[in-house]
């Protein structure tokens, strides 16, 4: 089993429109949650981190559940902009090592 | 303030030679880590260090493949005798150390054997 597990999609959103999805992790020990965006051939980007009481910034709202072991992420209002590949990772203490899931793949259509 | 520097982006090199990636981190960043993305696959960590110190290399493969940081420099993650499975994106991160968990990547360099 994966330690990090994500639908790879894709997701295809009308533009304007909501979308949902998220990620389950396997090592109870995990302290840190993030989002990154990484498109075509570029390097990852910091999304947002995910906090234990969900967060939100702008149109994008993360959720923790520790006791199910999943993460969400939500974009309200897709812009074409949003398409990307959405990487859920984890990491278990500061100065550790990053594992990423696979990553869910969004493509924001007019 | 400059991000995470990487070069070269591109990379060719022909079976049996050597690698050498450079990454330079945040200002202020003490922390770099390596990553690897193998075509159509995930970020994988490789090795994690501080200026003149290996932390955690438990990604790296056994042989072939070294990492340092020394006091004064970039990050050197070096690939000797290269191989067409060591065709990949190599990924630096660096963070500012223990107070914060999040990493910054550069753009990464692309390396190709032939």
């Amino acid at each position: 089993r994966k330690e990090v597990e994500q639908d790879p999609g894709p997701f295809n959103v009308p533009e304007g429109a909501t979308v949902a999805f998220n990620c389950t992790y396997s090592n109870s020990a995990s302290q840190s949650f993030f989002w990154y965006r990484q498109d075509c051939r570029k390097e990852p980007k910091l999304l947002m981190s995910v906090y234990s009481s969900g967060n939100e910034d702008g149109r994008f709202t993360a959720q923790l559940n520790r006791a199910s072991q999943y993460i969400s992420l939500l974009i309200r209002d897709s812009k074409l902009s949003d398409s990307a590949t959405y990487l859920c990772v984890v990491n278990k203490a500061a100065g550790n090592k990053l594992t990423f899931g696979g990553g869910t793949r969004v493509l924001v259509k007019p | 303030n400059a991000g995470v520097m990487q070069n070269p982006r591109h990379l060719v090199r022909r079976r049996g030679q050597e690698a050498r990636l450079r990454c330079s981190p945040m200002k202020g960043h003490s922390h770099v880590y390596w990553y690897r993305q193998l075509p159509e696959e995930g970020l994988k960590f490789m090795v994690y260090l501080q200026k003149e110190n290996i932390i955690d290399e438990s990604g790296m493969p056994k042989e072939r493949f070294s990492a340092e940081f020394p006091k004064e420099g970039p990050s050197i993650l070096r690939i000797q005798q290269v191989v067409r499975g060591d065709s990949a994106a190599y990924f630096c991160a660096s963070s500012p150390g223990l107070v914060s968990y999040e990493q910054y990547f550069g753009p990464g360099t692309r390396l190709t054997v032939t």
